[in-house]
């Protein structure tokens, strides 16, 4: 298996672009989850879905930020306008949850650098 | 609030010698305690983990000590090499019905010098 693939790696943007960030999970897993890391705040969880249904976003910052997985091959993390304070790397990451909590397959991340 | 404080922030240690990262807790409804691995440029990864109905786990040169009653678990590193220059996450997970997150500590940053 490929492991979760991320797209783009890198993006640069200016202030008030739109920006998009795309995730393919491990196939046959049901859980996704959308990570931001800085050096200020080191890992947080912004949302994560089982089943292509949002469970808990409460990590995300704020309405500038969302996020969609119409299927379970797919999810996108959108920021909209984007601020220079967005700028981290943002990883996706998967699991098989069946009973209790599954191992976290991370992908290689997007470094966003907002301008 | 960080539900999981991990500590210390970066950590330097001569090749050969023990590397120790420490994290504690204070909700009792976490179940399971994994830590995982990053490279630079790179994911995280899952290195070991362990459930409270234990107080050690051990894999190879990596050790995971449980103190259920301190709420406290750490990682050993033994015969720490230049390869396992890397930042190191403890993480714990909520056994609440229908939530599979990890809570991430803030990381430590390891450097083992030659």
């Amino acid at each position: 298996d490929a492991g979760v693939i991320q797209s783009p790696r890198h993006e640069v943007t200016e202030m008030g672009q739109e920006v998009t960030l795309r995730c393919k999970p491990i196939s046959g897993h049901n859980s996704l989850f959308w990570y931001r890391q800085t050096m200020m705040r080191g890992l947080e969880l912004l949302i994560y879905f089982n089943n292509n249904v949002p469970i808990d976003d409460s990590g995300m910052p704020e309405d500038r930020f969302s996020a969609k997985m119409p299927n379970a091959s797919f999810s996108t993390l959108k920021i909209q306008p984007s601020e220079p304070r967005d700028s981290a790397v943002y990883f996706c990451a998967s699991s098989l949850r069946l009973a209790g909590v599954g191992e976290q397959f991370f992908g290689p991340g997007t470094r966003l650098t907002v301008l | 609030q960080q539900q999981v404080k991990q500590s210390p922030q970066s950590l330097i240690v001569q090749k050969g010698g023990i590397s120790i990262i420490n994290c504690a807790y204070e909700n009792t409804a976490f179940d399971y305690f994994p830590w995982y691995q990053q490279f630079p440029g790179k994911g995280p990864a899952l290195l070991i983990a362990i459930r409270p109905d234990v107080s050690e786990k051990k894999e190879g040169r990596f050790t995971i000590s449980f103190n259920k009653s301190a709420k406290q678990f750490s990682l050993h590193i033994m015969d720490s090499q230049p390869g396992d220059s890397a930042t190191y996450f403890c993480a714990a997970h909520h056994g609440r019905t229908g939530a599979n997150n990890l809570f991430f500590g803030t990381g430590t940053r390891l450097t083992v010098i030659p």
